[in-house]
C-alpha cells in the first residue's frame, strides 16, 4: 500500500530553536503533491506548505521550509525559530496528481518549551 | 469570510441511533471530503465527492452515508451500523491541483461524536 510514514510520534524543541519533522512516503507515481498540516488542540487542520514532485526548489513559507529529497522519497518539515504557538500535531500528506485521494501520515506531536 | 462550517461541534448519541453531521462551504470548491480521526492516528477517508450528485466511498465507508445535492453541502450520516462511531470527524473541500492551485484541503473545525 502507498503510505506516508512519520516516525516521530512526539518531539520537543526549545523556544527559538529550529526543529525538523520527518516524513517519508511510498509511491510509484511520477507526479504528486506533498503537504504539511498543523492541528492545534482546537482540532482544525491548518495548511502550512506544499511541494510538487517536479518542483526543482524546496518550498518555503515564512518560518516553514520543506526539505524535499525525491530520490529518498522524503519531505521533512523544518520549522525555524520555534514559538510556543507552534505546539501542535503535524501531519504530512500526499496527493497523486489526477486523483482526489489524499493519504495522511499518523502525525508528530510537537511541544515547544519556554 | 469564506470557509467551511461544521455542526454540531459536539454530539452525543445513544447506541442504535443515526446522527447527521453538517458540512457547508462557501469556497465554491467542487470537491468535498469526510475524514475520521481517532487518537494517535492520521486521517482516514470516509467518503468524497468530486461534483454535485456524485460521491465515492473512501477507505472506511461502512456504516456511513452521504449526499451531495448542492455544491455547498455535504452532510454525513453515521448510521447504527457503524460499530465504533466515537471519533473526531473532519470535513474538507478542495479545488483540483493545477493552474496555480496546489490542491490543498481546506478543513472545517470538526465534529466530535461520542456514543453513550
Amino acid at each position: 500500500a502507498q503510505k506516508i510514514t512519520q516516525t516521530q510520534p512526539g518531539m520537543f524543541v526549545q523556544e527559538k530553536e529550529a526543529v525538523t519533522l520527518d516524513c517519508t512516503y511510498d509511491t510509484s507515481d511520477p507526479s504528486y503533491g506533498l503537504f504539511w498540516y498543523k492541528q492545534p488542540s482546537s482540532g482544525e487542520m491548518i495548511f502550512l506548505i506544499y511541494q510538487g514532485s517536479y518542483d526543482q526548489q524546496n518550498a518555503t513559507e515564512g518560518r516553514y521550509s520543506l526539505n524535499f529529497q525525491k530520490a529518498r522519497k522524503s519531505a521533512n518539515l523544518v520549522i525555524s525559530a520555534s514559538q510556543l504557538g507552534d505546539s501542535a500535531m503535524y501531519f504530512c500528506a500526499r496527493l497523486t496528481s489526477g486523483t482526489y485521494k489524499y493519504i495522511f501520515g499518523t502525525g508528530t506531536r510537537l511541544k515547544v518549551l519556554a | 469570510d469564506g470557509g467551511i462550517t461544521q455542526s454540531p461541534k459536539y454530539l452525543f448519541r445513544k447506541e442504535g441511533q443515526n446522527v447527521t453531521l453538517s458540512c457547508e462551504q462557501n469556497l465554491n470548491h467542487d470537491a468535498m471530503y469526510w475524514y475520521r480521526q481517532d487518537p494517535g492516528q492520521g486521517l482516514r477517508l470516509i467518503y468524497y465527492s468530486q461534483i454535485v450528485n456524485d460521491f465515492q466511498k473512501g477507505d472506511i465507508a461502512e456504516g456511513y452515508s452521504v449526499s451531495r445535492e448542492k455544491k455547498e453541502s455535504f452532510p454525513l450520516t453515521v448510521t447504527s451500523a457503524q460499530k465504533n462511531p466515537t471519533a473526531f470527524y473532519l470535513c474538507a473541500s478542495s479545488t483540483p491541483p493545477g493552474l496555480g492551485n496546489t490542491g490543498e484541503l481546506f478543513f472545517g473545525e470538526g465534529s466530535r461524536l461520542t456514543v453513550l
